[in-house]
């Protein structure tokens, strides 16, 4: 059964950079071809869907976040991970990290979700 | 970029109710569109994808229709356990996006 989860700090000061890794289990980052994601979901509000990665490496980036964010794959630890640069309170979010299924075009499973609050 | 508007934004019925809650894309998707549930603290759960099929496990009592710009889904009979707030999902194409929600009170 595949499973995902979040590790990254939880605080970060503003202008500074989110680092998040997401860990794969029961399944590949690099041979099941789907595409690897992040979701993230400010306090309160909806869904804002932010990068996806496919197993081989091509990425896509939300169009509003594409100056900021990269996301990149580690096939050695089964991980992806996800960097956002120049953070702000904007970016104070609860990120999930998730798998697309691009044949039926919906996220699962999802990770728990972990809370990044961007304060000094 | 597909822009999803959902509405209402919230609805407030009683056990029992039939509730509908309906999902517009700016251009057309086809049926490229998935239904969530989320409850509070936890991760969404899908409900519904290409439109009108139900995911494995989740109760018949849910629906989805549409298909081009115009998407429903339907709890035809409200139980308690449904309280969650509601998300549309378009999987045409990249950027993905998803509706703004609605948030469902018993």
């Amino acid at each position: 059964q595949l499973q995902l989860q979040e590790s990254g700090p939880r605080l970060v000061k503003p202008s500074e950079t989110l680092s998040l890794t997401c860990t794969v289990s029961g399944g590949s980052v690099s041979s099941d071809k789907d595409y690897w994601s992040w979701i993230r979901q400010p306090p309160g509000k909806g869904l804002e869907w932010i990068a996806s990665i496919y197993y081989s490496g091509s990425t896509y980036y939300n169009p509003s976040l594409r100056s900021r964010v990269t996301i990149f794959l580690d096939t050695s630890r089964n991980q992806f991970s996800l960097r956002l640069t120049s953070g702000t309170a904007a970016d104070t979010a609860l990120y999930y990290c998730t798998r697309y299924i691009s044949a039926t075009g919906w996220f699962d499973p999802w990770g728990q979700g972990t809370l990044v609050t961007v304060s000094s | 970029d597909i822009q999803m508007t959902q509405s209402p934004s919230s609805v407030s019925a009683s056990v029992g109710d039939r509730v509908t809650i309906t999902c517009r894309a700016s251009q057309t998707i086809d049926s490229w569109l998935a239904w969530y549930q989320q409850k509070p603290g936890k991760a969404p759960q899908v409900l519904i994808y290409a439109a009108s099929n139900l995911e494995s496990g989740v109760p018949l009592r849910f629906s989805g229709s549409g298909s081009g710009t115009d998407f429903t889904l339907t709890i035809s009979s409200l139980q308690p356990e449904d309280s969650a707030t509601y998300y549309c999902q378009q999987a045409k194409s990249f950027p993905l996006t998803f509706g703004g929600g609605t948030k469902v009170e018993i």
